[in-house]
């Protein structure tokens, strides 16, 4: 089983539609959460972190359900340049190692 | 702000062969790490350097890969003898502390192995 798992792609959605995306871990002691976003043959660029909490950027909001090691974004009043992988990523243990899931990818279409 | 740079951008070298690429960080960030993906694979840790000194090399897959970070500024990744298996993209990032997830990635150096 992989440690960080996502939904597989692609999501093909209109402009202006909300999407989500799921990502669960298999890690319990995980400690840190993030949302990463890859353009094609870019780089990983961080979106957000995940806080317990719940946390929201723009359009953007991310949750942490610890109990069920689960979790989401939310991606309101889709853009074209929302184009892209989006990366579920953890840190198990506050150290410099980070777990990718494998991406999944969205077009935004017209 | 400069960001992290990695040379060369792509490298297309045969089986057997050796290759070094280079990854200069951010300025004044102690923390860089190594990543690659290989096709479709998810993006995997290789190792993490904190200045000059390897904190964690618990992804290198192999001892054909050395990783050096002398004088804790800029880093090389050798790969020698380079197979099949090694193609991908290799990313460095850096970060000023640990822990956190707000990694700079460098567009990464794109190794084919033929």
């Amino acid at each position: 089983r992989k440690e960080v798992e996502q939904d597989p792609g692609p999501f093909n959605v209109p402009e202006g539609a909300t999407v989500a995306f799921n990502c669960t871990y298999s890690n319990s002691a995980s400690q840190s959460f993030f949302w990463y976003r890859q353009d094609c043959r870019k780089e990983p660029k961080l979106l957000m972190s995940v806080y317990s909490s719940g946390n929201e950027d723009g359009r953007f909001t991310a949750q942490l359900n610890r109990a069920s090691q689960y979790i989401s974004l939310l991606i309101r009043d889709s853009k074209l340049s929302d184009s892209a992988t989006y990366l579920c990523v953890v840190n198990k243990d506050q150290g410099g190692k980070l777990i990718f899931g494998q991406g999944t990818e969205l077009s935004v279409k017209p | 702000e400069a960001g992290v740079t990695q040379f060369p951008s792509h490298s297309v070298i045969e089986k057997g062969q050796t290759v070094t690429l280079r990854c200069d960080p951010i300025s004044g960030h102690d923390n860089l790490y190594w990543y690659r993906r290989v096709m479709g694979k998810e993006i995997k840790f290789l190792l993490h350097f904190v200045k000059e000194s390897k904190q964690d090399e618990s992804g290198m897959p192999n001892n054909r890969f050395l990783a050096e970070r002398t004088g804790g500024t800029y880093s090389t990744l050798k790969v020698q003898p380079a197979e099949l298996e090694d193609s991908g993209v290799y990313f460095c990032a850096s970060s000023q502390v640990v822990g956190g997830g707000g990694y700079t990635f460098g567009s990464g150096t794109r190794l084919t192995v033929v």
